[in-house]
């Protein structure tokens, strides 16, 4: 599977929208880049998946580059409770039951 | 519309008893994993059923661990006997079809701590 690179740690401000990129140069043409939130004690939450196109649902969007080596994940008007770990997965059709978790962003919504 | 359902929520127990995690996946659900999360090591696969029949259980550590999936509504992730190293976050997650394109969807998991 393709190695992911978010950046460790990332601010945002309670109403403004929130931008995670992920890096992901190494991604191949059947691989899906998924996003995964989670809050402390709580269970990974999916967020969105796409694998060319942009997607947008009631969560969040996913813009994919047109070269697919990166992405971001739009949360438009962050909330406080969208503190939380994010994580940017690739996921593989071949091998694509193992669901990888990096080290992944963690966002701080800020009042 | 109810997620994954994991029972308990915390076990703490000591070492050498046997411990059952318990899970049911969300209904019309096929595809079902259990995971297991630590600091040292992330979150890691254990085993995954699809339509009730295990497919893949190479994760799983060491014949102590066992799962079982007796219908499409349970699943149970069974560990004897415990050792302290097998203190982690317990997850089952289960998602419609294990296609790339089918998300997966995590219970809230079971914290297990053994003494």
């Amino acid at each position: 599977d393709a190695k992911t690179t978010q950046p460790p740690s990332m601010d945002c401000a309670e109403g403004r929208a929130a931008n995670l990129p992920c890096n992901h140069s190494t991604i191949s043409g059947n691989e899906y880049v998924y996003w995964y939130r989670q809050i402390h004690s709580q269970g990974p939450q999916y967020i969105i998946h796409g694998l060319k196109n942009n997607e947008t649902n009631e969560m969040a969007s996913l813009i994919i580059t047109e070269d697919r080596k990166s992405s971001t994940l739009i949360l438009p008007h962050a909330t406080l409770r969208d503190t939380a770990v994010y994580y940017c997965i690739v996921r593989a059709s071949y091998n694509n039951n193992d669901m990888r978790f990096g080290a992944g962003t963690r966002l701080t919504v800020k009042p | 519309d109810a997620g994954v359902i994991q029972s308990p929520r915390h076990e703490v127990t000591e070492m050498g008893q046997e411990v059952t995690l318990r899970c049911k996946p969300i209904s019309g659900h096929n595809s079902l994993f259990w995971y297991r999360q630590t600091m040292m090591r992330g979150l890691e696969l254990l085993i995954y059923f699809n339509n009730n029949v295990p497919i893949d259980d190479s994760g799983m550590p060491e014949d102590r661990f066992s799962a079982k999936m007796p219908n499409a509504s349970f699943s149970t992730l069974k560990i004897q006997p415990s050792e302290p190293r097998d203190s982690a976050v317990y997850f089952c997650a289960s998602s419609f079809g294990s296609g790339a394109n089918q998300p997966q969807h995590f219970g809230d998991g079971t914290r297990l701590s053994i003494l």
